[in-house]
């Protein structure tokens, strides 16, 4: 079964630190892209960050030079670093499967996050 | 950036209802839109990829379509299990990102 269990999270100070870890049964992370997305309390989704199955990384720009997205092929798991830890940073936070289809009509690529997991919450606060 | 804009906010309609949600992005995707479904402390789940293609397992009263910068949701006949929050999302630029602000559908 294709499946993603997040875990790591929990209560931290403001300026603090945390890692978010994710791991994949059914599938290789390695081979995939691999995002994390949050929801703040109440609020809508937003995507942190991605790693491609090649390795290169982007964020948002919310997070950009704090957080920091990495994998482990060895363990199949997916990771979110997160430093200096803002109160704005309270969130559940979800890894996800972005799956590549391809359009044999036109073969145009297109991305859709097909596997979630259940989410981890972090709570930023003194 | 690409911006995302649904509406409505939000949205009251009836078991049986036909439900129509926008999904407008600030410049052409072309048909790279993908719709999601959030049930109450549950993660996302993939509805419809490509504007119009239909995920696997997706009751056939979910549809999608446009192309461009105007894109909907329609659902053909309310259940009750689709009262739900509704998420569109552009896979146009890299890196991915791009959720609008959401529909939240309450029952009448």
């Amino acid at each position: 079964e294709v499946q993603l269990v997040e875990s790591g999270g929990g209560l931290v100070q403001p300026g603090g630190s945390l890692r978010l870890s994710c791991a994949a049964s059914g599938f290789t992370v390695s081979s995939n892209y691999m995002s994390w997305v949050r929801q703040a309390p109440g609020k809508g989704l937003e995507w942190v960050s991605v790693i491609y199955s090649g390795g290169s990384t982007y964020y948002a720009d919310s997070v950009k030079g704090r957080f920091t997205i990495s994998r482990d092929n060895s363990k199949n798991t997916l990771y979110l670093q997160m430093n200096s830890l803002r109160a704005e940073d309270t969130a559940v936070y979800y890894c996800a499967r972005e799956f590549r289809w391809e359009n044999l009509k036109s073969r145009y690529y297109y991305y859709y996050m097909d596997v979630w997991g259940k989410g981890t919450t972090v709570t930023v606060s003194s | 950036d690409i911006q995302m804009t649904q509406s409505p906010s939000s949205l009251s309609a009836s078991v049986g209802d036909r439900v129509t949600i926008t999904c407008r992005a600030s410049q052409s995707i072309s048909s790279y839109l993908n719709w999601y479904q959030q049930k109450p402390g549950k993660a996302p789940k993939l509805l419809i990829y490509a504007a119009s293609s239909l995920q696997s397992g997706v009751p056939s009263r979910f549809s999608g379509s446009g192309s461009g910068t105007d894109f909907t949701l329609t659902i053909s006949s309310l259940q009750p299990e689709d009262f739900a929050t509704y998420y569109c999302q552009q896979s146009y630029s890299t890196p991915r990102g791009g959720f609008g602000q959401g529909t939240r559908l309450e029952i009448k």
